[in-house]
């Protein structure tokens, strides 16, 4: 079966620190991961997906497949980043995306 | 811009009543999904289908049921609601697989039991 674990229920961090979401798996063959972001107030969105190995909103996360991990990361934090994020992994066979518990995200002036 | 709607933002039901969730989505995809999120949770998987009158059972089905008898509407039905169903519930679509596929999501339903 698979899993996805995220640690931390809340990150709190001040404006301009780094920040690291955490996130790590189990899932025996090759995961196909992302990030959702859920702002106040909005529906839950796609931030990034591992295949694009993209950058967006200043986030980046790394497929770490020794370390069955895929943490969120960004190394200046803004006010308005300030959300609920969830990891999410999705395997050959099940169409369905399984969500971690998610971390939310509380940056301070 | 794709579109999922959920029927209701907020319900509010009685112990024992059968309660319809209503998504549409309008992008033409085959994968649908209902979640439910709860705090310290996350979303939990309940039923989905990948097309029309097809449906698999999620990680959390029991006291649930689903209806897709046309692509772009999926149905969840509580057949007796109690009150640990209530939640905040997720409706999802997608088209096709793979990696790079986007899960669009409803704004959800919050659904108190009383």
């Amino acid at each position: 079966a698979q899993r996805v674990t995220q640690p931390e229920k809340l990150l709190s961090v001040f404006k301009g620190a780094p920040v690291e979401l955490k996130c790590n798996y189990s899932y025996s063959g090759s995961p196909e991961l992302f990030w959702y972001v859920q702002y106040s107030r909005q529906r839950l969105q796609l931030l990034l997906r591992h295949i694009s190995r993209e950058s967006i909103k200043g986030f980046t996360a790394d497929l770490n497949k020794g370390e069955t991990s895929f943490h969120l990361k960004k190394p200046f934090a803004q006010e308005e980043d300030s959300a609920m994020y969830y990891c999410a992994l999705r395997s050959a066979g099940r169409r369905a995306l399984t969500f971690g518990s998610g971390t939310r995200l509380q940056v301070q002036p | 811009d794709v579109k999922v709607t959920q029927s209701s933002r907020y319900l509010v039901k009685r112990t024992g009543e059968k309660v319809f969730l209503e998504c549409v989505q309008d992008m033409d995809h085959e994968n649908m999904f209902w979640y439910r999120q709860d705090p310290g949770l996350g979303l939990r998987l309940i039923y989905f289908s990948y097309d029309v009158k097809m449906k698999e059972k999620g990680d959390i089905p029991e006291g649930y049921s689903v209806s897709r008898e046309k692509k772009e509407r999926f149905s969840l039905i509580l057949e007796s609601a109690s009150t640990n169903q209530t939640s905040m519930y997720l409706c999802a679509s997608y088209k096709g697989q793979g990696a790079n596929t986007e899960a669009f999501f409803g704004q959800g339903t919050r659904l108190t039991v009383v």
